[in-house]
């Protein structure tokens, strides 16, 4: 069975940093591009990034471009996201997902609050 | 960049009725759009992908179409457990999501 688990999740203040970790397994990890997705509270799905099997190409929404970057541990099965320069409306639940073009297997879903 | 709109933006519906809801594209995207649903909170579900093609294991009774700039998720007699927010994704390049269909089952 296919499980994606997030954490990391937290209350941080602007401008501070935060780094999620997605432990995937059940799927051969190093197969699949891997992508992280937000939804703000109430909000719509908002891509944010996805990487490269092997982790050598990255691409990010205009939003987090320098200040956010994805990167993933094949050997550990693990996704990251270092977010740093934390804004207000960064503030979403940031899920974990498969693929490239579409999203096939979702994690549960790690809660990022921004605010002082 | 491209737009994905979806409308209505939420409709109610009876158990056993059909009812299809949109979405359209600032630009021609081809087939390359996905459905998702999401029930009140749990993570998004993938149904559709390349615009017509049912994900492994979703009931055929829901169906994708359209081509260029508008596209048609329908669902054929609609379950109780159809109720749900329901988001179309422009594939690649920069996915983006509509802003989602709300269903409500009456």
């Amino acid at each position: 069975e296919v499980q994606l688990v997030e954490s990391g999740g937290g209350l941080v203040q602007p401008g501070r940093s935060l780094k999620l970790s997605c432990a995937a397994s059940g799927f051969t990890f190093s197969n699949y591009y891997m992508a992280w997705v937000r939804q703000a509270p109430t909000k719509g799905l908002e891509w944010v990034a996805y990487i490269s099997t092997g982790g050598g190409s990255t691409y990010y929404r205009d939003s987090v471009k320098g200040r956010f970057t994805i990167s993933r541990d094949n050997a550990k099965s693990t996704l990251y996201l270092q977010m740093d320069s934390l804004r207000s409306e960064d503030t979403a639940t940031y899920y974990c997902t498969t693929g490239r073009e579409w999203f096939a297997y979702w994690g549960q879903g790690t809660l990022v609050t921004v605010s002082s | 960049n491209i737009v994905m709109t979806q409308s209505p933006k939420s409709m109610s519906i009876s158990v056993g009725d059909r009812v299809t809801m949109n979405c359209k594209a600032s630009q021609n995207v081809g087939n390359n759009i996905a459905w998702y649903q999401q029930k009140p909170g749990q993570s998004p579900k993938l149904l559709i992908y390349y615009a017509s093609n049912r994900y492994t294991g979703v009931p055929d009774r829901f169906t994708g179409g359209g081509y260029g700039t508008d596209f048609t998720l329908t669902i054929n007699s609609v379950q109780a457990e159809d109720a749900a927010f329901y988001y179309c994704q422009r594939i690649y390049n920069s996915p983006t999501f509509g802003a989602g269909t709300k269903l409500e089952l009456k």
